[in-house]
């Protein structure tokens, strides 16, 4: 059955400081992959998505994140982090079967 | 303009109490969802409606059934509500799946927080 880990639970940096959220899945193939934040008291809105092509994609708000099929990981990176930057991440994907599989997802806090 | 709209926000309710959440999606989208999401921040998807047609049922107990009356519209209703339900339940929609032709990424309502005493 496909999963979705995200190792840290929380994580907390500085104000500026860079930020690399990780995450690893278990799929056989290459799933579509997603990172989503969840602001508090609100819904998911989606950052960045890999169906195919390109293993670096851009995302809205600075983000970035690599897929690198080697490492079953999609690792979600941010150069210089904003106070308005912290809240939930949420690594997703979908193998294709119409259902996100969600991991436990990352609380980012950011230090002023 | 709300993209995925979801009524009310919150609900508090006791037990034993049958109550529903509506969702309304003005996207244009095929493909509807509904998705739970527990007090530790855990999301797992409990259903999902392509045109009307349920395709995903996850091991969701019968108390909760979802209905769509058009492809706009994904309701939630769960009888005799226990102390378990308290969760958020997010409604989501799609344009549709790979075998369709077509693949998107899933756009999310707001949430509704629902507390059972």
């Amino acid at each position: 059955a496909q999963s979705v880990t995200q190792p840290d639970i929380h994580i907390t940096v500085s104000e500026g400081a860079s930020l690399e959220l990780r995450c690893n899945y278990s799929y056989g193939a290459t799933p579509y992959l997603f990172w989503y934040v969840q602001s508090p008291g609100q819904g998911l809105q989606l950052l960045l998505k890999y169906f195919s092509g390109d293993t670096l994609v851009q995302g809205i708000k600075g983000f970035e994140a690599e897929f690198k099929r080697s490492q079953s990981s999609f690792n979600l990176r941010k150069p210089s982090v904003h106070w308005s930057d912290a809240a939930e991440y949420f690594c997703a994907v979908d193998a294709d079967t119409g259902k996100l599989i969600f991991g436990q997802g990352t609380t980012l806090q950011v230090k002023p | 303009d709300t993209a995925v709209s979801q009524t009310p926000k919150y609900l508090v309710t006791q037990m034993g109490n049958d109550k529903s959440i509506k969702c309304e999606q003005n996207l244009g989208h095929d493909t509807m969802y509904w998705y739970k999401q527990d007090s530790k921040k855990f999301l797992k998807i409990m259903f999902s409606y392509n045109n009307k047609e349920l395709i995903i049922n996850e091991t969701v107990p019968n108390r909760f059934s979802p209905k769509s009356p058009d492809k706009a519209h994904l309701n939630l209703h769960i009888n005799s509500l226990e102390l378990g339900d308290s969760a958020v339940y997010f409604c989501a929609s799609s344009q549709g799946r790979l075998w369709q032709g077509v693949f998107d990424e899933q756009y999310f309502g707001p949430g509704t927080r629902l507390t059972v005493t």
